[in-house]
């Protein structure tokens, strides 16, 4: 048990939808990091939040937006899906970032199972 | 942005047998370097952060080392059981990259008792 939940387990939408992705983090942990698990593949990088501010993206376009909220729960949003976005989306949280950030274990979710039609 | 390679893809081996898998990646600009075991159904759960040349570190049978001026890890497993199936992953962070991990396509591992 990592303590971090993530909802829906599974979810069917259909290309040009929008859709909205939830996590809850560990509590005390402000930082709270989003990646996609495309089939075959590791898992990308999608962006961190940290104190309700973006701190960082990957190699993804405008219309994956995030939120996170002062009560350790975060969301992902993406806009006028694709057939591609169709993966498994993982959030992860951590304590803070900073300096020695890249040494802070990222407690992951179960993730949520994206398929796009 | 950092290349990550993991080999092999995937493994096969029977109970009782020791077994090793690596992770390459760039060695510039290395921090630190993450492994995690996800087994299916289930989240990622970390192993090991490592972040200095030589470091090795051991959890129950398994063990990993750093090498960061050639840019590589192994992780070794002694003595697998089938509880060890999983998809091992690793992944470096350069100095720019601050808590993002980049992530390898994993190892994944199967155990037949």
């Amino acid at each position: 048990e990592t303590g971090v939940t993530q909802s829906p387990t599974h979810l069917i939408k259909t290309r040009g939808q929008q859709v909205t992705l939830r996590c809850s983090s560990q509590s005390g942990h402000n930082t709270v990091s989003w990646y996609q698990q495309a089939l075959g593949q590791g898992p990308q990088f999608i962006f961190q939040y940290y104190r309700e501010e973006e701190n960082g993206r990957g190699n993804f376009p405008p219309r994956f937006s995030g939120l996170q909220f002062p009560n350790y729960s975060s969301e992902l949003n993406v806009n006028a899906l694709e057939l591609d976005d169709s993966a498994l989306y993982l959030c992860a949280s951590s304590p803070d970032p900073g300096p020695i950030g890249g040494k802070n274990i990222q407690y992951f979710g179960a993730g949520t199972r994206l398929s796009v039609l | 942005i950092l290349n990550v390679e993991q080999s092999p893809q995937s493994l096969h081996v029977q109970e009782g047998d020791s077994t090793n898998f690596t992770c390459s990646f760039p060695s510039s600009n290395f921090y630190a370097l993450h492994w995690y075991r996800w087994e299916t159904a289930k989240s990622p759960e970390a192993l090991f952060v490592m972040t200095l040349n030589g470091d090795e570190k051991k959890k129950g049978r398994i063990s990993a080392t750093l090498n960061t001026k050639e840019g590589y890890s192994y992780l070794y497993i002694k003595g697998s059981q089938p509880e060890d199936s999983a998809t091992y992953l690793c992944a470096p962070l350069g100095s720019s990259n601050t808590g993002k991990l980049i992530f390898g396509q994993g190892t994944t591992l199967q155990v037949k008792p």
